[in-house]
C-alpha cells in the first residue's frame, strides 16, 4: 500500500506566476483534500475533491483552484502568485463519501517560496 | 478567525511523566476532533480521535478527552516517552468536509 506522495519537494516561482502542484492519494481513498500551512502556523484547509467534484472549500481566493482525476490523484493550482502564498502546501487523502471522512492521511508536502 | 486554538506552543516533560497538551475551539457545530503529530520534513501523521458523541477516547498511551459544555479538548500521553518529542496538532470537523487546525504545541520529553 503506497502512501501520499506529492511533487515537486520544494519549488520556487516569482510574483505574478502560476504554480501547480501535484498529489497522488493513498490506494483506496477517493478524497483528497488541500492545505495551506505558513511558518508557525497550523494547516489552513483550502478545498477537499471527492470524485472528482469539489466537496467543500475554505477562505482562498478562487485563484486556487483544483482538480481531481479518475484515479483519483489532485492538483492545486494557484495563478498570479502572491508574496504570502510562500508556505508547505499540504494535501492529504482518506476513504470517503460525500459526507466526508475524519482520518486524513498526508503526504510530506511542498514547500513553495514566491519571490 | 481561528475557530481552534492551541494556546500553549511549547510543552518540556520529563520521560515517563504525562503529557498534556490542550486544544480550545469556538465553533459549537465541530462534531469531530482529532490529533495530529508532525515531524520536521514529514506531513502531519493521524494520532487518535474522538467523535462529539464521546467524552473519552483511549490507544494505548494516548487518551483524548473532550469537554463539550467548554469547548476544549486535551490529549494526554502517558508515560512520555522521547520519541513523543514533536509538533502536535488538534483539529476539528464539521462533517468531514472541512477540518480546522489549531497552531500546533510542540512538545520535548526530555531523556
Amino acid at each position: 500500500e503506497t502512501g501520499v506522495t506529492q511533487s515537486p519537494t520544494h519549488l520556487i516561482k516569482t510574483r505574478g506566476q502560476q504554480v501547480t502542484l501535484r498529489c497522488s492519494s493513498q490506494s483506496g481513498h477517493n478524497t483528497v483534500s488541500w492545505y495551506q500551512q505558513a511558518l508557525g502556523q497550523g494547516p489552513q484547509f483550502i478545498f477537499q475533491y471527492y470524485r472528482e467534484e469539489e466537496n467543500g472549500r475554505g477562505n482562498f481566493p478562487p485563484r486556487f483552484s483544483g482538480l481531481q482525476f479518475p484515479n483519483y490523484s489532485s492538483e492545486l493550482n494557484v495563478n498570479a502568485l502572491e508574496l504570502d502564498d510562500s508556505a508547505l502546501y499540504l494535501c492529504a487523502s482518506s476513504e470517503g463519501g460525500l459526507a466526508g471522512t475524519y482520518e486524513q492521511y498526508f503526504g510530506p508536502g511542498t514547500r513553495l517560496t514566491v519571490t | 478567525d481561528q475557530q481552534v486554538k492551541q494556546n500553549s506552543p511549547s510543552l518540556s516533560v520529563q520521560e515517563g511523566r504525562i503529557s498534556i497538551l490542550n486544544c480550545d475551539y469556538t465553533n459549537s457545530m465541530f462534531d469531530y476532533f482529532l490529533w495530529y503529530k508532525k515531524y520536521p520534513a514529514e506531513g502531519p501523521t493521524f494520532l487518535i480521535s474522538i467523535s462529539s458523541i464521546k467524552d473519552k477516547n483511549e490507544d494505548g498511551r494516548f487518551t483524548v478527552f473532550l469537554n463539550k459544555s467548554a469547548k476544549h479538548l486535551s490529549l494526554h500521553i502517558v508515560p512520555s516517552q522521547p520519541g513523543d518529542s514533536a509538533v502536535y496538532f488538534c483539529a476539528a470537523s464539521i462533517t468531514g468536509n472541512q477540518f480546522y487546525f489549531g497552531t500546533g504545541t510542540s512538545l520535548t520529553v526530555i531523556p
